[in-house]
């Protein structure tokens, strides 16, 4: 099936430093969405974007869809302990031969924190 | 409180005894979809449904079925379950399909 190619697949950080994280596809996505799980949850939605060179803030969050459609960032700024989790991207859209509703994720982003 | 909650939390089952795992949603969504998650694979789609009596194959269908026959109610249903289905499950809705999936609490099942 379709792929999203997420990453870094793991980052350290120390607490305060920016965080970016990434996800490209050889397909086009007409929405593309960033969401956080934390240990035992599911997935929340963090930003949702709809619109290529759409850049979208969520306090210290701002993710941007791609130009191209093709792929999208996640920035965290001056990053807390709370931000430890795992960060996913989904992309969501007809031309990759899939149909509304079929949401596809990205392998993840394993968030850890420094104290 | 707008939620999606599906049961049970937790199921420990034995090869071949089929079982179904409930998700309910509160939100009149129109979309419903079941995911399973493992280790370095994240999250892959098993089926989706975008209304009642209407449902598609995702990602990964096979082993599984579903059935929409309420807006609310979307159940995951393992016939004969193997332990190739030992994982992480989870239901999520979504008004429009275009603006995100909210997801519930995960079921964590294991076949033995």
């Amino acid at each position: 099936g379709q792929q999203l190619n997420q990453s870094p697949q793991s980052m350290f950080i120390q607490e305060g430093e920016d965080v970016s994280m990434n996800c490209t596809s050889s397909s086009i996505f007409n929405t593309w969405l960033w969401y956080k799980q934390d240990p035992g949850e599911g997935p929340v939605l963090l930003i949702a974007l709809y619109k290529a060179g759409e850049l979208t803030s969520n306090g210290r969050l701002t993710a941007q869809f791609g130009i191209t459609r093709k792929d999208s960032f996640l920035n965290i700024s001056a990053s807390i302990p709370s931000d430890v989790g795992i960060y996913f991207c989904a992309g969501l859209g007809r031309d990759y031969g899939g149909s509304q509703g079929n949401l596809i994720f990205g392998k993840g982003t394993k968030l850890s924190v420094k104290p | 409180e707008a939620q999606v909650t599906q049961n049970p939390r937790y199921l420990i089952t034995v090869t071949g005894k089929k079982l179904t795992v409930t998700c309910s949603q509160n939100m009149n969504h129109e979309y419903m979809s079941w995911y399973r998650q493992d280790p370095g694979l994240g999250l892959r789609q098993i089926y989706y449904s975008m209304n009642v009596e209407v449902t598609d194959k995702g990602d990964v269908p096979e082993g599984y079925k579903v059935s929409r026959k309420e807006k609310r109610n979307f159940p995951l249903i393992l016939e004969s379950p193997s332990p190739n289905q030992t994982s992480l499950y989870f239901c999520a809705s979504s008004s429009t399909g275009f603006d995100g999936y909210t997801f519930g609490s995960g079921t964590r099942l294991t076949v033995v």
